[in-house]
């Protein structure tokens, strides 16, 4: 049973580039949210895709927009990299909006220079 | 709004020691709780979870108490192992939002010398 996987495992981008993540949710996982975690602090809610549909957004700019397909995989997309934006990217999958508890994927790791 | 405090680190231990971390939390609502613990090269896991007031959670000899009055849901683990270094990260989420947005604490990482 494949758990969340993540594309790339590292990144490296110059600031103005774009990036773009991929994720693919635990098998017969629905919803997939994001998170963005800075070196040395927990992770921090980015937002929430579920029926391909942005559900739920965290204090983030538009720079940051996603995207789910119908086999439920997702996308980050980031633009205009600033130097800040250099972190782990997390992916996780969940069940529905039910209290399934998250899986996490094992991140991409992303440095902008 | 909702935000989680949780003591610093990193906190170094001898194997058998007895482990507490401390957790509060801030919340509208009743929010449920959560420990997630990253390992050295892994992914978030959840450790354990509690959804209303007096719960607790348990989990490979880890246990916490979801305790309302102080707003407070403390880690603890009897007799650790070197097993068990690594990165322990107390959450919640609300009713108010969904159970994907979960809010982190900062972490604190643990390490067990043998």
């Amino acid at each position: 049973d494949a758990g969340v996987t993540q594309s790339p495992t590292h990144l490296i981008k110059t600031r103005g580039q774009q990036v773009t993540l991929r994720c693919s949710p635990k098998s017969g996982h629905d919803t997939v949210s994001w998170y963005q975690q800075a070196l040395g602090q927990g992770p921090q809610f980015i937002f929430q895709y579920y029926e391909e549909e942005e559900r739920q957004r965290g204090n983030f700019p538009d720079r940051f927009s996603g995207h789910q397909f119908p086999n439920y995989s997702s996308e980050l997309n980031v633009n205009a990299l600033l130097l800040g934006d250099s972190a782990l990217y997390l992916c996780a999958s969940s069940l529905g909006s039910s209290n399934s508890p998250l899986h996490f994927g094992n991140g991409t790791r992303l440095t902008v220079t | 709004g909702n935000s989680v405090t949780q003591m610093e680190g990193p906190v170094t231990l001898s194997e058998e020691a007895f482990l507490t971390i401390n957790c509060t939390y801030t919340a509208t609502g009743y929010p449920s709780l959560f420990w997630y613990v990253q390992y050295p090269g892994e992914g978030l896991q959840l450790l354990l979870k509690a959804t209303k007031a007096d719960d607790k959670g348990s989990n490979k000899g880890f246990e916490a108490t979801y305790r309302k009055e102080t707003t407070s849901f403390h880690l603890e683990k009897g007799s650790v192992q070197v097993s068990d270094s690594a990165v322990y990260f107390c959450a919640l989420s609300t009713l108010y939002s969904s159970a994907s947005k979960i809010i982190f604490g900062s972490g604190t990482r643990l390490s067990i010398r043998p």
